[in-house]
């Protein structure tokens, strides 16, 4: 069983933030936060991954609070091409990854 | 970096035939390959996890007969239904492992869509 929770769905507008929450109440001390993405009819797609500190790379940021028990992926300025399924997973190395049901974002124009 | 690729994309095959889905990770030796299954409107099921060189480890419930799985070098894992039925019919997606790039991190194959008459 997936160790997240996720909202089933959400929408946002065209250039704005999205902020996809999670929760992960369980996670344990050495455990890492993923979010990885999927397009219709495509194979996921990394996004980014943290510990404890807050992450950013090209795609988005990763806010992860100090409890550690949820964190936020924040895609800055949405595009119509950010509508996909988004799944965060907690594990720990180089682990199989359960995936939940994630959050189905829509991009409104 | 980190690119891997699957082929075919699509296949149509009659009941009883086998079919082998290959993937390759293009720009990266991959130590560790996982095997994904996706039915329609339902999220990604491991069916089976392969290390190079050695026998792949299978989920409760995927039957190892069926899904033949070869991992014989550090780029390329093979997936072979044998005697596929309507049943089997998903979408197959590969995912592969290495450590030298980003640790720990799973890179994904863009799928195969099996299709069985």
């Amino acid at each position: 069983d997936a160790k997240t929770t996720q909202p089933p769905s959400m929408d946002c507008a065209e250039g704005r933030a999205a902020n996809l929450p999670c929760n992960h109440s369980t996670i344990s001390g050495n455990e890492y936060v993923y979010w990885y993405r999927q397009i219709h009819s495509q194979g996921p797609q990394y996004i980014i991954h943290g510990l404890k500190n807050n992450e950013t790379n090209e795609m988005a940021s990763l806010i992860i609070t100090e409890d550690r028990k949820s964190s936020t992926l924040i895609l800055p300025h949405a595009t119509l091409r950010d509508t996909a399924v988004y799944y965060c997973i907690v594990i720990q190395g180089a682990q199989k990854l359960v995936f939940g049901q994630g959050t189905r974002l829509t991009i409104n124009p | 970096g980190a690119v891997v690729s699957q082929h075919p994309s699509w296949v149509i095959c009659k009941s009883g035939t086998s079919v082998k889905i290959e993937c390759r990770s293009l720009d990266f030796q991959a130590t560790t390959m996982f095997w994904y299954r996706q039915f329609p409107k339902q999220s990604l099921m491991l069916m089976a996890t392969s290390n190079e060189g050695s026998k792949a480890t299978y989920e409760q419930g995927v039957e190892k007969d069926k899904f033949l799985i070869n991992h014989a070098s550090l780029t390329l894992s093979t997936l072979t239904v044998t005697s596929a039925h309507p049943e089997d019919s998903s979408f197959y997606i590969c995912s592969a492992l290495s450590g030298q790039l980003n640790t720990d991190t799973q890179y994904f194959g863009p799928g195969t869509r099996l299709t069985v008459l």
